[in-house]
């Protein structure tokens, strides 16, 4: 089974759109992040969940809303998609020191 | 910003020991280090912590200074599918408020 699971895999989309990412963990972990990673590879944490708690958020603009209804799931949501959201999201959970990543969901925004 | 320095390539042998450094000369009492790697793809992947001890694991070794301001990660015998780019990281742990802060990594190649 998978540890942590995302869908969808590819979402390609036109600018202006609202389009949400969902993301699941079987791992019974308490926290939940996302994560983009930029065309130019840089990995920058954007929020984490505990226990459905919002710990962390980063500057990040308010179009992205992360919604978290139980544990094992934190959700993002985009309003109004700019070319530059074009990204891939990463979910990932933790129960201490590791986190456990998701394989991604490679947004492009058009 | 990433409070880690590492080279940004290095090739290596297949069956090789590969030896990635990472400099984190401002590292501090409480802060482990983290070892994180992307084959490409796919998401990062867990690989190696410490705070002051050399560690190993099955996947490899972590030798930290006396000092704590640089280490070397150690896969002792590399495969193609070691192929990644390898995250150095500092940070607390076991701190929920804590976050990891990736920084460029370093692109392994491993060479048939």
């Amino acid at each position: 089974d998978t540890a942590v699971s995302q869908t969808p895999k590819y979402l390609v989309t036109q600018m202006g759109n609202d389009k949400s990412i969902k993301c699941e963990q079987n791992l019974g972990h308490d926290t939940m992040y996302w994560y983009k990673q930029d065309s130019k590879k840089f990995l920058k944490i954007m929020f984490s969940y505990n226990n459905k708690e919002l710990i962390i958020n980063e500057t990040v603009p308010n179009r992205f809303s992360p919604k978290s209804p139980d544990k094992a799931h934190l959700n993002l949501h985009i309003n109004s998609l700019e070319l530059g959201d074009s990204a891939v999201y990463f979910c990932a959970s933790s129960l201490a020191d590791e986190q456990f990543f998701g394989p991604g969901t490679r947004l492009t925004v058009l | 910003d990433a409070k880690t320095t590492q080279p940004t390539s290095m090739d290596c042998a297949e069956g090789r020991a590969a030896n990635l450094p990472c400099n984190h000369s401002t590292i501090s009492g409480n802060e482990y280090v983290y070892w994180y790697r992307q084959i490409h793809s796919q998401g990062p992947q867990y690989i190696i912590h410490g705070l002051k001890n050399n560690e190993t694991n099955e996947m490899a070794s972590l030798i930290i200074t006396e000092d704590r301001k640089s280490s070397t990660l150690i896969l002792p015998h590399a495969t193609l599918r070691d192929t990644a780019v390898y995250y150095c990281i500092v940070r607390v742990g076991m701190n929920r408020d804590d976050k990891i802060i990736f920084g460029k990594g370093t692109r392994l190649h491993i060479l048939p």
